[in-house]
């Protein structure tokens, strides 16, 4: 089964952007992830899904400022013109009929 | 609008039973996968358990196999969990969810506090 590895914090000032990463183990380098955004004190939100390929798909509702890339084993949230309402811990996940979930990024906005 | 609203979380004793369900509405229910996953106090997201559309597959993570069982009432529009001999790690919020294209997780409900504790 693939693991998701993510950095446990990350922080950017207001106005800038911000790449956050989810990297899959050896072997697993082509699944297909999806992020999700937990503001504090709120149920998750699906943000998106990114594809090996680079390509992703948002979900409704879902700001323009969020983008998705993909580089190897490596999956990318990018956030651009950060807003204070970011700071939240994004997750990324996989399925392999099991679900499994990187251990979460918390996204400070300065 | 796909909604997801879980109920039945409060407090049990250890070794207690508890019966959490999910009532699914806006989208066609038989259609899709569901995932319960909880999230322990200041932990990260965890998922528990998997159930095909029409209940055939069903997967479980490790630590919660022989004691929890998940279950759905397509009729009904409803997802279960049911989980017996519970345990004080047990101890999170709980929260049905949507799979999408059998890939990832497209919606999340509300959650619902589990507390196992004497």
């Amino acid at each position: 089964q693939p693991v998701l590895t993510q950095s446990s914090s990350a922080s950017a000032s207001l106005g800038s952007s911000v790449k956050l990463t989810c990297t899959l183990s050896s072997g697993h380098s082509s699944y297909i992830i999806a992020w999700h955004q937990q503001q504090p004190g709120k149920a998750p939100r699906y943000l998106m899904k990114l594809e090996g390929s680079g390509s992703y798909n948002k979900g409704s509702g879902v700001p323009d400022r969020f983008s998705g890339s993909s580089s190897g084993a490596d999956r990318y949230l990018t956030i651009s013109n950060l807003q204070s309402e970011d700071e939240a811990d994004y997750y990324c996940e996989t399925w392999d009929s099991n679900t499994l979930f990187g251990g979460g990024t918390k996204l400070t906005v300065l | 609008e796909v909604q997801l609203v879980e109920s039945g979380g409060g407090l049990v004793q250890p070794g207690g039973s508890l019966r959490l369900s999910c009532a699914a509405s806006g989208f066609t229910f038989s259609s899709y996968w569901m995932s319960w996953v909880r999230q322990a106090p200041g932990k990260g997201l965890e998922w528990v358990a998997n159930i095909k559309q029409d209940g055939s597959e069903k997967y479980y993570v490790d630590s919660v196999k022989g004691r929890f069982t998940i279950s759905r009432d397509n009729a009904k529009n409803s997802l279960y969990l049911q989980m017996n001999s519970l345990r004080a790690e047990d101890t999170a919020v709980y929260y049905c969810a949507r799979v999408e294209w059998e890939d990832h997780i497209g919606y999340w409900g509300q959650g619902t506090l589990v507390t196992v504790s004497s």
